[in-house]
């Protein structure tokens, strides 16, 4: 079945400290690839995406992701947290299908960055 | 902001009310999109719309009834809801339903179902 999956439901990193956010995905064909993040009382937001060519993708906000085939990943990352980073971060993968081409999401991943 | 608005933010509705969800969007977009997001559980894909035609139905109770009169605006019309109907609904659109476009949300109504 296709998927994605978010391993971890809480983060918990320190300002100022390097954080990754995980995910994991399992789809038929080139996956195409998605990060979004959630504030509190907010809609979700768009970040990055990765659909080809090179497997690190720079985003928002200084967020960047790489995409590893063989280990089927989408690990989101930041070199520096800052305390505004906290908020649920969601990745995305598109599956195909007959009728339209379905985007799904992963749980979400909590982020707390700790000053 | 994203471009897509949603109204009201806010709606507590008893069981035996009928209200509606409009969601708007400036962006040209041909694709929209009605997601349910309710706590501890993975967002809902529940309606997606293509053109104004409905492309996706995802199982969803006909209490929740969608409209797309033109590719701006999209209405959810509620009816007989039930108290576990209770959660954020959120509006998106994108350039259409490839998939290889990002999806840009509204900020969401909050419906309290009492």
């Amino acid at each position: 079945a296709q998927s994605v999956a978010q391993p971890e439901d809480q983060v918990n990193v320190a300002e100022g400290n390097p954080l990754t956010v995980k995910c994991t995905y399992s789809v038929s064909g080139n996956p195409y690839l998605f990060w979004y993040v959630q504030y509190p009382n907010r809609g979700l937001q768009f970040l990055l995406k990765y659909i080809t060519g090179d497997n690190l993708v720079k985003g928002s906000y200084g967020f960047e992701a790489e995409f590893n085939k063989s280990q089927t990943s989408f690990h989101l990352k930041k070199p520096s947290a800052l305390v505004s980073d906290s908020a649920l971060y969601f990745c995305a993968v598109r599956v195909l299908k007959t009728s339209y081409d379905k985007v799904i999401f992963g749980p979400g991943t909590s982020l707390s960055v700790i000053p | 902001e994203t471009g897509v608005t949603q109204t009201p933010r806010h709606l507590v509705m008893g069981m035996t009310n009928k209200k509606s969800l409009k969601c708007e969007q400036h962006l040209g977009h041909n694709a929209m999109y009605w997601y349910k997001q309710s706590a501890k559980k993975p967002l809902e894909l529940m309606f997606v719309y293509s053109l104004e035609e409905r492309v996706e139905n995802n199982s969803v109770p006909s209490r929740f009834s969608p409209e797309c009169p033109n590719s701006s605006h999209l209405f959810l019309h509620l009816h007989t809801l039930q108290p576990e109907d209770s959660a954020l609904y959120l509006c998106a659109s994108s350039q259409d339903t490839s998939g290889n476009y990002e999806q840009y949300f509204g900020p969401g109504t909050r419906l309290t179902v009492t």
